[in-house]
């Protein structure tokens, strides 16, 4: 199993521009999620999905767009990227028919705004 | 919204001490996690705690949990320096939203 995995590793955007973040996991998890890291801090919740078709926004879910066509894809918009959104994304996955619920996360990816 | 703290935020400690993170969190939770995060790197499962009293110990890491002070512990016994990283907390809500805390940045000098 390749776990969750997610593109690119680095980014540089300039302001205004858009992209798409890539996570994918082979876990076949129901849950996924996405946050942001910003230097120094802990992980903030941008959206979250149950589920394919199923998407529903975490404490900063502005300026990013989400969809989930598919149990193992979830990919991260950024429309008019901003300053702002300078940050490391991480990817995650879980099994909420556990009792851990335990979270896997990706390798992340560092974008820069500038 | 539930809040998660944690403190200290930044430690130094030397080889072979003994200290205590401390991990509190605002509401109720169903479950509480340790993470660990290397310069760097993604973020590694260290334990999840299901309940109250829950005691869970690797190596020389022990996580405990008190629900009812909405407490949780993560103790180091004799640090060596591969220990060093940072360690978060975290609690989940209803299963669907997990609340971080800033993290506890460890250092252990030689």
């Amino acid at each position: 199993n390749a776990g969750v995995t997610q593109t690119p590793k680095f980014r540089i955007l300039k302001i205004g521009q858009s992209m798409t973040l890539q996570c994918a996991q082979d876990m076949n998890h129901n849950y996924m999620y996405w946050y942001r890291q910003d230097p120094g801090m802990g992980l903030k919740l941008i959206y979250y999905s149950v589920g394919a078709g199923i998407t529903d926004k975490g404490e900063v879910p502005n300026g990013y767009n989400v969809s989930r066509s598919t149990t193992e894809d979830f990919p991260l918009r950024l429309e008019l990227a901003a300053p702002s959104q300078t940050s490391v994304y991480f990817c995650a996955s879980s099994y909420p028919g556990s009792s851990y619920n335990e979270q896997f996360f990706g390798p992340g990816t560092r974008l820069t705004v500038l | 919204e539930l809040k998660v703290e944690q403190n200290p935020l930044f430690l130094s400690m030397q080889e072979g001490k003994n200290y205590t993170i401390y991990c509190n969190y605002s509401t109720t939770s169903d479950r509480l996690y340790w993470y660990r995060q290397d310069p760097g790197k993604s973020l590694e499962s260290l334990f999840v705690l299901l309940s109250n009293g829950a005691v869970k110990q690797e190596g020389r890491l022990m996580a405990s949990l008190d629900t009812k002070a909405r407490l949780s512990t993560l103790h180091i016994t004799a640090a060596v320096h591969d220990l060093s990283a940072t360690y978060f907390c975290a609690v989940d809500n209803t299963g669907n939203q997990f609340y971080f805390g800033t993290g506890t940045s460890l250092t252990v000098i030689p």
